[in-house]
């Protein structure tokens, strides 16, 4: 079963556009993180959220988690072309000692 | 500082033998997680040591093991290799349990 679901899977858009990923869940995380991967490399982590409502920038890339702690959002302002990777959203949910991963959008900004 | 080392990056194997993946985690980090990772998917989790020991492991059959050294560095091994084995295996280590983790490279096997 998979805990965390993203949405959307795959977005291909212009550069200069904006868009928003969301990761969602039914359990609640102690902290969430964010990643992004590029083809043949393992994940690096972006951020960590860790407060119900927390909000944080990096350059042009805003994280939100949840108020409940259940769900996260990655919105991108003026996408450029080296944001293209496959994102993913990743926690711990009370109890399970498992790391899980979200389902992954692959994002492809086009020049 | 190191990060996250993975070896070997390439391994070729045929049907029926067995592979073992190594990991170096970031010094100081004890927990090590594996993770399988198809052409194209998500990240599996696989297996999670912590102080030396087993802590979780996901759906995957008993010929998926591994374990974890005094020294934190973990191997993964898997026994009668299928051709659905073949993917990007990632190791990722963290400071204490329940906190982020960060990958190594990977180490990509082809079954044949």
């Amino acid at each position: 079963t998979q805990l965390l679901e993203q949405s959307p899977q795959f977005l291909s858009i212009q550069e200069g556009e904006n868009l928003t990923v969301y990761c969602n869940s039914s359990s609640v995380f102690s902290s969430l993180q964010w990643y992004r991967q590029e083809p043949g490399e393992g994940p690096v982590l972006l951020v960590t959220v860790v407060t119900g409502g927390e909000v944080k920038k990096l350059k042009r890339l805003t994280f939100q988690f949840g108020d409940a702690r259940k769900d996260s959002s990655l919105h991108i302002t003026a996408a450029q072309p080296g944001d293209t990777g496959l994102y993913l959203c990743a926690g711990v949910t009370s109890g399970t000692y498992k790391y899980i991963f979200g389902t992954g959008t692959r994002l492809k900004v086009l020049a | 500082e190191a990060g996250v080392t993975q070896s070997p990056t390439h391994l070729i194997k045929t049907r029926g033998q067995q592979a073992t993946l190594r990991c170096s985690p970031i010094s100081g980090h004890t927990s090590v997680y594996w993770y399988q990772q198809a052409l194209g998917l998500g990240l599996q989790f696989l297996l999670w040591y912590d102080e030396g020991e087993e802590r979780n492991r996901g759906n995957f059959p008993p010929r998926f093991s591994g374990r974890q050294f005094p020294n934190y560095s973990s191997e993964l091994n898997v026994n009668a290799l299928e051709l659905e084995d073949s993917a990007l295996y990632l190791c990722a280590s963290s400071f204490q349990r329940n906190t982020e983790a960060f990958f190594g490279q990977g180490t990509r096997l082809t079954v044949v």
